[in-house]
């Protein structure tokens, strides 16, 4: 139990354009999802808490108007990525929170050309 | 928010030796996991850990907790080239958000 999904895997993109990545809760329900990025060959970084019905909450130096998420269902996040550009092309990895533990899904490779 | 310190930043071993890594946090938990991530990949739940326990076991791997000095520390032993990879660690529970440290880096050499 306790399966948190994400779609896609992996994105190539054309700078400028949009990407949207889903974060699922398979078998148990989420009121909280997380959004972490991570840039080759360093510690995941929590970009935004996305919380069920209401707005996200965004970590310090990240764009909201960038990076927007969305969270209306208890078992679905999504996070675009608005007029990506080369700089935006990380690993995006969410996790979801069920009573006191948090479940992360197996990431998003972006890359934006 | 949590956020896990790990120790040593990269270690080095020969295939068949035990590995121990460390991680320090600061504020009190309900319970820490440990993560594993090759190269490019994504996390891969290794074990938990709740606050009320001391050790656990999972096949080779083996996590103590000792929450008066806020650590814990993973080990693996007769390790093989497969479990090369960076481990994270995750103190956790409640309603606080998880962040992560820059991880410790193993190597195991065939």
């Amino acid at each position: 139990g306790a399966v948190v999904s994400q779609h896609p895997s992996w994105v190539i993109c054309k700078s400028g354009t949009s990407v949207k990545i889903e974060c699922r809760s398979l078998d148990f329900q989420a009121t909280t999802m997380f959004w972490y990025r991570q840039f080759p060959k360093q510690s995941l970084m929590l970009m935004a808490t996305s919380n069920e019905g209401s707005k996200a909450t965004y970590e310090q130096g990240v764009e909201k108007d960038k990076f927007l998420i969305n969270h209306a269902s208890l078992t679905l996040s999504t996070l675009t990525v608005t007029s990506a550009h080369p700089e935006d092309s990380s690993f995006y990895i969410c996790s979801a929170r069920l009573d006191n533990e948090q479940f992360f899904g197996p990431g998003t490779r972006l890359t934006v050309l | 928010s949590q956020q896990g310190e790990e120790d040593p930043q990269a270690l080095s071993i020969q295939e068949g030796e035990n590995a121990t890594m460390n991680c320090s946090y600061k504020t009190s938990i309900n319970n820490l996991q440990w993560y594993r991530q090759n190269s490019g990949r994504g996390l891969v739940h290794l074990i938990l850990i709740r606050s009320n326990e001391r050790e656990k076991h999972s096949g080779r791997l083996r996590v103590t907790l000792d929450t008066s000095k806020k650590s814990s520390s993973l080990l693996i032993t007769a390790s093989r080239a497969a479990d090369t990879a960076s481990y994270f660690c995750a103190p956790g529970g409640g309603y606080q958000k998880v962040t992560f440290g820059t991880g410790t880096k193993l190597q195991v050499i065939p």
